[in-house]
């Protein structure tokens, strides 16, 4: 079975500190996304990448955040000047152009910033 | 917008016990629809699906079918163990666009011995 990795599984930071937060899609795969969930809530939609562009993002995604694809396997997010707020766990998935109801999540990385 | 509602949690069962988490829908066209578990300390995994009206998807002795004159995608099963203990998550995603998805407030399930 394929599988979406993440890394790193748990992030400690402090306040005002740059994260980078890193996934490796689906070798095929051509959509890709950024998931997050607080503590106890629902999963929230970031941002979708498609074609080395964002194609979509939520009102949650503001300036201190970005994505990218630095080559051909990772798909990463940067958050810019983390807040205590940012705590959550992020999920990066992906999907496959041929099959687009079928979204493949990583296991997920857990970012507590204090 | 697109939007899920599901019942509100927690959810206690006994073993062997029916479930039923009901998830309704607003949506433009003709969404997928998902259920996706999460048990405790880990992500998110894909239950089951359904693609198009009237489809039923099931997996694991779970099961749920697409109602589009009612908007809605029930996760039932009939007899739950205590290792069904998790969040269930209702899910739709646009067959269109970015496919984004998303999801529901998410339902407690405690199922006791």
């Amino acid at each position: 079975e394929p599988e979406v990795t993440q890394t790193p599984s748990h992030q400690v930071t402090q306040m005002g500190q740059e994260v980078i937060l890193r996934c490796v899609p689906i070798s095929n795969h051509l959509y890709f996304y950024w998931y997050r969930q607080i503590l106890g809530q629902k999963v929230e939609f970031l941002v979708s990448f498609y074609n080395n562009e964002i194609s979509e993002k939520s009102e949650i995604f503001d300036d201190q955040f970005s994505v990218e694809r630095p080559d051909g396997s990772n798909f990463t997010l940067k958050i810019r000047s983390t807040k205590l707020e940012d705590s959550a766990m992020y999920f990066c998935a992906s999907r496959d152009r041929g099959r687009p109801n079928t979204i493949y999540f990583g296991e997920g990385s857990w970012l507590t910033v204090v | 917008g697109d939007s899920v509602t599901q019942m509100e949690g927690p959810v206690t069962l006994s073993e062997e016990a029916f479930l039923t988490i009901n998830c309704t829908y607003t949506a433009t066209g003709y969404p997928s629809l998902f259920w996706y578990v999460q048990y405790p300390g880990e992500g998110l995994q894909l239950l089951l699906k359904a693609t198009k009206a009237d489809d039923k998807g099931s997996n694991k002795g779970f099961e749920a079918t697409y109602r589009k004159e009612t908007t809605s995608f029930h996760l039932e099963k009939g007899s739950v163990q205590v290792s069904d203990s998790a969040v269930y998550f209702c899910a739709l995603s646009r067959n269109t666009g970015g496919f984004k998805t998303i999801f529901g407030a998410g339902t407690r399930l405690f199922v006791k011995a």
